[in-house]
Formats: structure tokens, C-alpha cells, sequence
């Protein structure tokens, strides 16, 4: 398994403004990703992380608006950039460790409200 | 695309009641299937698994089995108790992406 942290653990932000989430990972894993829960909501793929290149960004999520990096295997950043109150909504990092692509462990995620 | 569809919540339960939760898939190729479980103020956490048809997870109680002819993975429970409430996630992931589609998330209350 693999131990995941990330900061934030909450915040509120005005609109117009930009936040950095930060994810670390207590050992080097193979593949990131970065979810989205909106209120109420089920969990939506952002972007996968990717060591060392740009990003692989769903569809209806964009790098100018959700800039990721991740610059070693165990550490990547998600932007949340000009904010408005429709990006309120819980931020989860997850990961997969080892040779399995078939078993996620996910951090405690980031809540964050913008007013 | 491919699609997860859950039984729509809230469901309650007096504890000791049985549970199930329906989930049914649509997938290209042979997809995993994962339950996952979200209990309050808590992160998400992998409840069971499996990644072969007729593949049983099962885990702290709860057993689902991956039904390929009906496209299921029905989460079971034969006694819930109040720590079971949570709200609980059917999952895939197909090919080698590691990508996870959720479905839309089933909120369980057990009342004593």
C-alpha cells in the first residue's frame, strides 16, 4: 500500500484567486491522478500526473485551468487556477503502487470553497 | 464510453438488516471492478475487488461477485451495523490506464 498526504487539507478562497494542492507520497509510485468530488457528487478524473511531461487531462478539464506537475515519483501539485465558486469541491490525489494497475489508494483529499 | 450506474440512495437499514447495493457496468474488453467506501469526514478507502469474471471480492463482510453475462457487481452484506454507514462507490478500470470510472455513489445509514 501506500501512505498519501496532502496539503491543503481545507481552504477558502476568493474568487479570481489560484491555489496549489500539494500530494506526496511516502514511496515512489508508478501512476498519479487527481480527482474531482464535487458536492454531493461521485468522483470525476481530472488529469493523469505524469513523471517528467505534461500532464493527460480528461475531457472537459484543461491545463490553463488545472495546471499539474510532477516533478519525481513521489510528489505532484494540482492548480486550481482563477477560481470561481463552481470550483468548490473536495481535491483527491490517488495513486497506484507497485505492478498492479488494479488497485488505487487515495489521500484524504482537499476541501476547498470559493466564495 | 465507459459507464457505471448505482442504485439511487439514500438506503436505510435497521442494523442487522441485509444489504445490497446494485451496480451494473458497460466496458470495452474485460474491465476490473472495484467497491470502494467513503465513511464520514473519512478519505476513500478500497473496499473490495475483483478483476476476473466470476471473481468474488469480499471484505470486512461485504462480498461482491463480477457477473460478466449481466454486466453486475452487486455489493452484499448479510448483517449491516451502524459502522457501516457510509456512502460506497462501484468502480472500473479498464486496459492499463489505472484510471478509475466511479459511479455515482450510494449513501448507506444503519440505524440501531
Amino acid at each position: 500500500s501506500a501512505v498519501i498526504s496532502q496539503k491543503p487539507s481545507r481552504d477558502i478562497c476568493q474568487r479570481g484567486t489560484s491555489l496549489t494542492i500539494q500530494c506526496q507520497v511516502d514511496s515512489q509510485v508508478t501512476m498519479m491522478f487527481w480527482y474531482r468530488q464535487q458536492p454531493g457528487q461521485s468522483l470525476t478524473l481530472i488529469a493523469t500526473a505524469n513523471q517528467g511531461s505534461e500532464a493527460t487531462y480528461e475531457s472537459g478539464f484543461v491545463i490553463d485551468k488545472f495546471p499539474i506537475s510532477r516533478p519525481n515519483l513521489t510528489f505532484s501539485t494540482l492548480t486550481v487556477s482563477n477560481m470561481s465558486p463552481e470550483d468548490s469541491s473536495i481535491y483527491l490525489c490517488s495513486v497506484t503502487a507497485g505492478s498492479s494497475y488494479n488497485e488505487q489508494f487515495f489521500g484524504p483529499g482537499t476541501r476547498l470553497t470559493v466564495l | 464510453g465507459d459507464s457505471v450506474t448505482q442504485m439511487e440512495g439514500p438506503v436505510t437499514l435497521s442494523e442487522e438488516a441485509f444489504l445490497t447495493i446494485n451496480c451494473t457496468y458497460t466496458a470495452t474488453g474485460y474491465p476490473s471492478l472495484f467497491w470502494y467506501v467513503q465513511y464520514p469526514g473519512e478519505g476513500l478507502q478500497l473496499l473490495l475487488k475483483a478483476t476476473k469474471a466470476d471473481d468474488k471480492g469480499s471484505n470486512k463482510g461485504f462480498e461482491a461477485t463480477y457477473r460478466k453475462e449481466t454486466t453486475s457487481f452487486h455489493l452484499e452484506k448479510g448483517s449491516v451495523q451502524v459502522s457501516d454507514s457510509a456512502v460506497y462507490f462501484c468502480a472500473l478500470s479498464s486496459g492499463n490506464t489505472g484510471k478509475l470510472i466511479f459511479g455515482q455513489g450510494t449513501t448507506l445509514q444503519v440505524k440501531p
